[in-house]
């Protein structure tokens, strides 16, 4: 079964400063998609970034942007100039034909 | 702007009685999904459809039960809650290919 590994419980960054959160994956499949996904607190789960395996390209959106290591099974994302309303957990998440594994997510603190 | 729907968005209820927690969306995906999620925590698929008459559990043992008659509905239903069933539920869907689930905002459960 995939399973999916965030290794940083919570993770603490300057406003605009920048920060990357960790997130691996086992899995045997060659064809899938990653995602990252943001939860503010109590509010709604947002997808933040989609990366899908067959690309060798990073995805970017805006601040955000993913370094995808496909033979690392390694999918991590890049904060760039941290705002205060980034803060929020981070979850990322990996589908293949069936369903989405999310790991365990990580708290992220923006400090003024 | 949500286009999938939780109602209550929050609900306290005493030991025993049978609840439905509603979602809905207007997308027309045929897939949807419940999580339950205890705050800032992971997420735990509980229940999942691919389509109106089709329902499956998921991962997490649970006591709840689904139904999927029309393609936009997927309400859960709990017969007997339990103060272990204090959590947050939160629904999900997605359209076929590279897309991502979108949210909706969670019903958050108090057992008393």
């Amino acid at each position: 079964a995939q399973t999916v590994t965030q290794s940083q419980p919570e993770m603490s960054v300057q406003e605009a400063e920048t920060v990357t959160l960790s997130c691996t994956y086992d899995t045997s499949e060659s064809d899938y998609y990653l995602f990252w996904y943001k939860q503010p607190p109590s509010r709604q789960m947002i997808l933040v970034i989609r990366q899908e395996a067959y690309k060798q390209q990073n995805a970017t959106e805006n601040r955000f942007s993913v370094n995808f290591q496909k033979a690392a099974k390694s999918f991590s994302l890049k904060i760039s100039d941290s705002q205060l309303g980034d803060a929020a957990m981070y979850f990322c998440a990996y589908r293949s034909v069936n369903d989405m594994r999310f790991g365990a997510g990580t708290r992220l603190t923006v400090k003024p | 702007e949500a286009d999938i729907y939780q109602t209550p968005r929050y609900l306290v209820i005493g030991t025993g009685k049978k609840i439905t927690l509603e979602c809905s969306q207007t997308m027309g995906h045929d897939k949807m999904y419940w999580y339950q999620q205890d705050p800032g925590m992971e997420l735990h698929l509980i229940h999942y459809s691919y389509g109106v008459n089709s329902t499956e559990k998921g991962d997490l043992s649970s006591e709840s039960t689904v139904s999927r008659i029309r393609t936009e509905h997927f309400p859960l239903t709990l017969e007997s809650a339990r103060p272990s069933h204090t959590s947050q539920y939160l629904c999900a869907s997605r359209p076929g290919g590279a897309e991502g689930y979108t949210f909706g905002s969670g019903t958050r459960l108090t057992v008393v």
